[in-house]
């Protein structure tokens, strides 16, 4: 079976400081791995995925995450936060093992808060 | 491209109605998932189709909920009959292929009194 886990519900950054929100995975096959952002009243939005290749993945809005087999990891990061950033983020799993079915499992969410 | 649209985005309605979400997928993708969004569970994938087909229902509730893709381009989410349990949001997201990124609609919150 895949999961994801954020292990923190809240993450809390001042604006212009670098930002990583936390994201581990579990699967039985090979990962594919996607971030996803909420804004308020709004639906998800699309930020990167990870298939294939370069372990660094580079997103939307100066978003990247990186992927660490090894530690099983996929956090998201980004240089210098935006007041503007602050949303729900969520990261994603889908298990590319043969008989893992094509379901993507979403974490729980991290909420980010940016302050000026 | 006007991406996911989903309709209605606000639903208030009583216990015992039947509630009716739609769902119009983005223009040339054939994958097709419903999920539900709470406070206490997160995100919950509840049913998903491939070129029309329900694929997947194992997260559908109960009985109380039936989806339906009519063509390729729209699906409907009933709720028959609803109860105040069911008060959450809920999106619809579409990809070119069940494998592919899924893009979200706005969603539509429900809330049964």
């Amino acid at each position: 079976a895949q999961s994801v886990a954020q292990p923190e519900d809240q993450v809390n950054v001042a604006e212009g400081n670098p930002l990583t929100v936390k994201c581990t995975y579990s699967v039985s096959g090979n990962p594919y791995l996607f971030w996803y952002v909420q804004y308020p009243n709004r639906g998800l939005q699309f930020l990167l995925k990870y298939i294939t290749g370069d372990n660094l993945v580079k997103g939307s809005y100066g978003f990247e995450a990186e992927f660490n087999k090894s530690q099983t990891s996929f956090h998201l990061k980004k240089p210098s936060a935006l007041v503007s950033d602050s949303a729900l983020y969520f990261c994603a799993v889908r298990d590319t093992y043969n008989n893992a079915g094509n379901m993507l499992t979403f974490g729980g969410g991290t909420r980010l808060m940016v302050k000026p | 491209d006007a991406g996911v649209i989903q309709s209605p985005r606000h639903e208030v309605t009583e216990m015992g109605q039947e509630v009716t979400l739609r769902c119009k997928l983005i223009s040339g993708h054939n994958s097709l998932f419903w999920y539900r969004q709470t406070m206490m569970r997160g995100l919950e994938l509840l049913i998903y189709f491939n070129n029309n087909v329900p694929i997947d229902d194992s997260g559908m509730p109960e009985d109380r909920f039936s989806a339906k893709m009519p063509n390729a381009s729209f699906s409907t989410l009933k709720i028959q009959p609803s109860e105040p349990r069911d008060s959450a949001v809920y999106f619809c997201a579409s990809s070119g292929g069940i494998r592919e990124t899924q893009y979200f609609g706005p969603g539509t919150r429900l809330l049964v009194l």
